[in-house]
């Protein structure tokens, strides 16, 4: 079946270490996407991608990096820089001419004490 | 103000009742998504509309684009409609296509 895949679930880390998140698709789709959810707010974007090796910052990507070196992958690094990194991520994608749906994955909820 | 705002923020009901989620936007849009987030995270896009009225099984959109408000209903209720409502909008002639998020109705159901 076609969608995307997020791993794992629950992510524990102690703080100061840098952490990265896995997301892969099949859709086909040229753009993904990394999404913050914390308690009680709205999703906010991190990063995006629209072409392999490319990828631009969103509203908050201080403390996070990622790469796009395959159309399928687009990895998420929570860095030690990143002050406040307890919260729920998720990884979608879409077709890139939109406007256009996106599919999102289950989400990884990562938890740094 | 936010661009998107959603009302209610929460939401309980007794089954079968009927819902009524809005969402209002001050920008100016080419489609307006309805999404439904289960307490387990999962995101699910229910519609995306820039006109008139969709109807999936008990779930109805509607938008209205002069008023740039948007109504999502649920007939029929059942505790299984228990989830966040996310209302999210592209923004016309807006070339990354970023989508701006509104932030989510809480809605439960009681048996």
């Amino acid at each position: 079946d076609g969608g995307i895949t997020q791993s794992p679930k629950y992510l524990f880390r102690k703080e100061g270490q840098n952490v990265t998140l896995s997301c892969e698709q099949n859709l086909n789709h040229d753009a993904m996407y990394w999404y913050r959810q914390d308690p009680g707010q709205g999703l906010r974007l991190i990063y995006y991608s629209q072409i392999v090796n490319d990828f631009q910052k969103g509203d908050i990507a201080e403390g996070y990096s990622v790469s796009r070196e395959k159309k399928e992958s687009f990895p998420l690094t929570v860095t030690s820089a990143q002050k406040n990194p307890t919260a729920f991520y998720l990884c979608a994608s879409s077709p890139l001419e939109g406007p256009y749906e996106q599919y999102f994955g289950p989400g990884t909820r990562l938890t740094v004490t | 103000k936010n661009e998107v705002e959603q009302s209610p923020q929460n939401l309980t009901a007794q089954e079968g009742e009927f819902i009524t989620i809005n969402c209002s936007y001050s920008v100016g849009i080419s489609a307006l998504h309805w999404l439904q987030q289960h307490p387990g995270g999962g995101i699910v896009s229910l519609f995306m509309l820039s006109s008139g009225k969709k109807k999936h099984g008990r779930l109805i959109a509607t938008i209205n684009i002069q008023e740039k408000h948007s109504s999502l209903h649920i007939t029929a209720s059942h505790p299984r409609d228990s989830a966040v409502y996310i209302c999210a909008v592209t923004p016309y002639m807006d070339s990354n296509y970023q989508l701006i998020w509104g932030a989510g109705t809480k809605l439960i159901i009681k048996p």
